[in-house]
């Protein structure tokens, strides 16, 4: 149980284009979810949390007009990473709990972003 | 100091052998700790959730929490090269959002 599944696992985009990455909880329901940012060799940083129904709420230092963030039901949530550039390229991970606060977070398997 | 220390490694051990992976932390309010498995260029994946003091055993694998001397560990028993991966240690304390130590490598050599 508790499987979170991201798609796509890997994208290459031009800059200045977007990129719509997806996050469901395929067996639970998830009011909260949220996204990390991965650069090599370094641990999660968290981005943002993504919260069903309203705004989501972002870590200092994340520009919120760069990287959207949609929680349109309990099972999706989705991060657009809007005109890209290559300093965007990253590996974006997705999380979500289908407990309470105190649940561990369960992870999806990752988008690796490449912008030329 | 950050909140939660963990060598970054690598950590490199012949087939096998008895890992041993730590983390220490600072802050006296975490009481969950968890430990991930993130093979390359995948996401993490929980292998551990503890609570208490104590030790907590799934197959080859155990944690260990010491609260008093803010310390956790995770032992990894007859050590396969399928395990070569980074492991990281999380905690938190009534919190969805956990503190992640930076992660060590593990490299399990035949």
């Amino acid at each position: 149980g508790a499987v979170v599944s991201q798609h796509p696992s890997r994208v290459i985009c031009k800059s200045g284009t977007s990129v719509k990455i997806e996050c469901r909880s395929l067996d639970f329901q998830a009011t909260t979810m949220f996204w990390y940012r991965q650069f090599p060799k370094k641990s999660l940083m968290l981005m943002a949390t993504s919260n069903e129904g309203s705004k989501a709420t972002y870590e200092q230092g994340v520009e919120k007009d760069k990287f959207l963030i949609n929680h349109a039901s309990l099972t999706l949530s989705t991060l657009t990473v809007t005109s890209a550039h290559p300093e965007d390229s990253s590996f974006y991970i997705c999380s979500a709990s289908p407990g309470t606060e105190n649940s561990p977070l369960h992870f999806g398997n990752g988008t690796r972003l490449t912008v030329t | 100091q950050k909140e939660v220390e963990q060598d970054p490694g690598p950590l490199s051990v012949p087939e096998g052998a008895i890992v041993s992976l730590n983390c220490t932390y600072s802050n006296s309010a975490f009481q969950y700790f968890m430990w991930y498995r993130q093979y390359s260029r995948k996401g993490p994946e929980l292998l551990m959730y503890t609570y208490s003091s104590g030790n907590k055993e799934d197959g080859r694998f155990t944690a260990q929490v010491d609260k008093s001397s803010k310390y956790i560990s995770l032992f990894i028993r007859d050590s396969q090269p399928s395990d070569s991966a980074t492991y990281l240690c999380a905690m938190t304390g009534g919190s969805y959002i956990p503190t992640f130590g930076r992660g060590t490598s593990l490299i399990v050599h035949p």
